[in-house]
């Protein structure tokens, strides 16, 4: 089993719609990673946590320490949203990054 | 700013034949990593460069992989002989800060390399 569990793995959704991408992990962390894949694309950082709640836009997270999860949420979702998004837990005292598997979304319009 | 580059962009080699990866970091980071994604499965760390020096390596899965960094710019990473099990996207990423939980890996393109 991983560290790190995503879910769901694969989401379609239709424009406009709220998304909400789930990361639980298993291990003590320091910091933990919300990073998009577009297909063909690179990664990129969306947010990085430690407690509590960011917004950047139409993207919030949000974090539980002592429950271990956290949240991606995506308002008003758009078709340039489908992406992969991947969640990554940082070990403390290191700066080796632990990744889930990933949750793939699909926006129709 | 220049981002992360990665070269090349695509390999396909036999098993038994070497291949050399490389990465450009974005200047004046200290910290580079290198991470690999074997199909289906979720990106692991290989290993992370403070500078010139492996701060950790734990992730490298065996001795045919070498990863260098010699005056603290850009990296390479070696497969030496490549096996099959080897194919996979094997992405590059530097940070700024040392020794923080706040500081930002900036992810490469990512090179991706078929064994055959």
């Amino acid at each position: 089993k991983n560290e790190v569990e995503q879910s769901p793995q694969n989401l379609t959704a239709q424009e406009g719609e709220f998304i909400t991408i789930n990361c639980s992990y298993s291990v003590g962390i320091s910091a933990l990673h919300w990073l998009q894949q577009h297909p063909g694309g690179g990664i990129v950082s969306l947010f990085m946590l430690s407690s509590g709640k960011k917004k950047h836009g139409r993207l919030i997270a949000t974090i539980n320490i002592q429950e271990k999860h956290s949240s991606l949420h995506i308002t008003a979702s758009h078709p340039r949203d489908s992406a992969v998004y991947i969640c990554a837990v940082r070990l403390p005292l290191t700066h080796k990054l632990i990744f889930g598997t990933g949750t793939r979304l699909q926006v129709f319009p | 700013e220049a981002g992360v580059t990665q070269f090349p962009s695509h390999s396909v080699i036999e098993k038994g034949q070497t291949v050399t990866l490389r990465c450009d970091p974005i200047s004046g980071h200290d910290n580079l990593y290198w991470y690999r994604r074997v199909m289906g499965k979720e990106i692991k760390f290989l290993l992370h460069f403070v500078k010139e020096s492996k701060q950790d390596e734990s992730g490298m899965p065996n001795n045919r992989f070498l990863a260098e960094r010699t005056g603290g710019t850009y990296s390479t990473l070696k497969v030496q002989p490549a096996e099959l099990e080897d194919s996979g996207v094997y992405f590059c990423a530097s940070s700024q800060d040392r020794g923080t939980s706040t500081d930002t890996q900036y992810f490469g393109p990512g090179t991706r390399l078929t064994v055959l």
